[in-house]
C-alpha cells in the first residue's frame, strides 16, 4: 500500500505557456501533500505544503503566482507552472501522507516530473 | 538550516559495511532517512524521535546521539540493492517542514 502517482513522468513546453502536474495517492486518502523541486544531484528542496481544501502554505522564496497549487480531494493534488522559463527547468517530486503530522506521518512520494522548458 | 550529510559518495563491494551521517549545528526534533534509486522516488527508511535511540534492523538500522544532533545510517553487509542516494531530512521543531540533506550516493558494486 501507500502508492503515489505522478502525471506525466516528462514534460517538455515552450517558454511562456504553462504546465500542469498531477499526485495522486492510490491507495490511501491523503490529507497532506508536499511539492518539491530537486536540482541534478541535489537534495529535496521544498516548495510548498498543501492540505485537502485549504490554500497551499509556500516556503520562502517560491513564488505562488507562479506555482499554482490546487488540493481538491483526498487522493490528488495538482501544481501548475504558469509561464515556464528555461530556469524552471527541473525534477518536481510530490509526497503525500495520510495524517497532518509532518513528525510522525511517513511521507510517501510519487517517482517525480523531469520539467523541461525550451 | 541544511544538514550536513557525509560521506557524498561511497563505494561499497557486496558484503562491505558502511556508515553514513547526518549532522546539524542545532538539536534537532527528529531526523527521517530517505533511499532513492536513480529515476525514482524516494522511499522511506525509518524516523529518529529520541536521543540515543537506535533502530531499525540487523542490516539496516540507525542511531541518534544524546545531543540529538547527529544521526548516523549504518548499512552492514551491504547488497546490490542498497546502490541509490540516501538523504537524511530534519525537523528543528516538530510538526516543521523536513530539510533534506544534499544526499549521500551509495554504490555496491559486485
Amino acid at each position: 500500500g501507500a502508492v503515489v502517482s505522478q502525471h506525466p513522468s516528462r514534460v517538455i513546453c515552450k517558454s511562456g505557456t504553462s504546465v500542469k502536474i498531477e499526485c495522486r495517492s492510490l491507495d490511501f486518502q491523503a490529507t497532506t501533500m508536499f511539492w518539491y523541486r530537486q536540482f541534478p544531484k541535489q537534495s529535496l528542496m521544498l516548495m510548498a505544503t498543501s492540505n485537502e481544501g485549504s490554500k497551499a502554505t509556500y516556503e520562502q522564496g517560491v513564488e505562488k503566482d507562479k506555482f499554482l497549487i490546487n488540493h481538491a480531494s483526498l487522493t490528488l493534488s495538482t501544481l501548475t507552472v504558469t509561464s515556464a522559463h528555461p530556469e524552471d527547468s527541473s525534477f518536481y517530486i510530490c509526497s503525500a501522507q495520510r495524517g497532518t503530522s509532518r513528525t510522525t506521518d511517513t511521507q510517501y512520494f510519487g517517482p517525480g516530473t523531469r520539467l523541461t522548458v525550451l | 538550516q541544511q544538514p550536513v550529510q557525509s560521506p557524498q559518495a561511497v563505494i561499497l563491494r557486496e558484503g562491505e559495511d558502511a556508515v553514513i551521517n547526518c549532522s546539524s549545528s542545532k538539536a534537532l526534533y527528529s531526523v527521517h532517512w530517505y533511499r532513492q534509486k536513480h529515476g525514482e522516488a524516494p522511499v522511506f527508511l525509518m524516523i529518529l524521535l529520541k536521543g540515543g535511540e537506535q533502530k531499525g534492523h540487523e542490516k539496516i538500522s540507525a542511531s541518534f546521539n544524546e545531543k540529538k544532533q547527529q544521526s548516523s545510517l549504518y548499512l552492514t553487509a551491504s547488497q546490490l540493492s542498497y546502490s541509490g542516494t540516501y538523504f537524511c531530512g530534519t525537523e528543528i521543531k516538530g510538526n516543521t517542514p523536513l530539510v533534506f540533506g544534499k544526499g549521500t550516493r551509495l554504490s555496491v558494486i559486485a
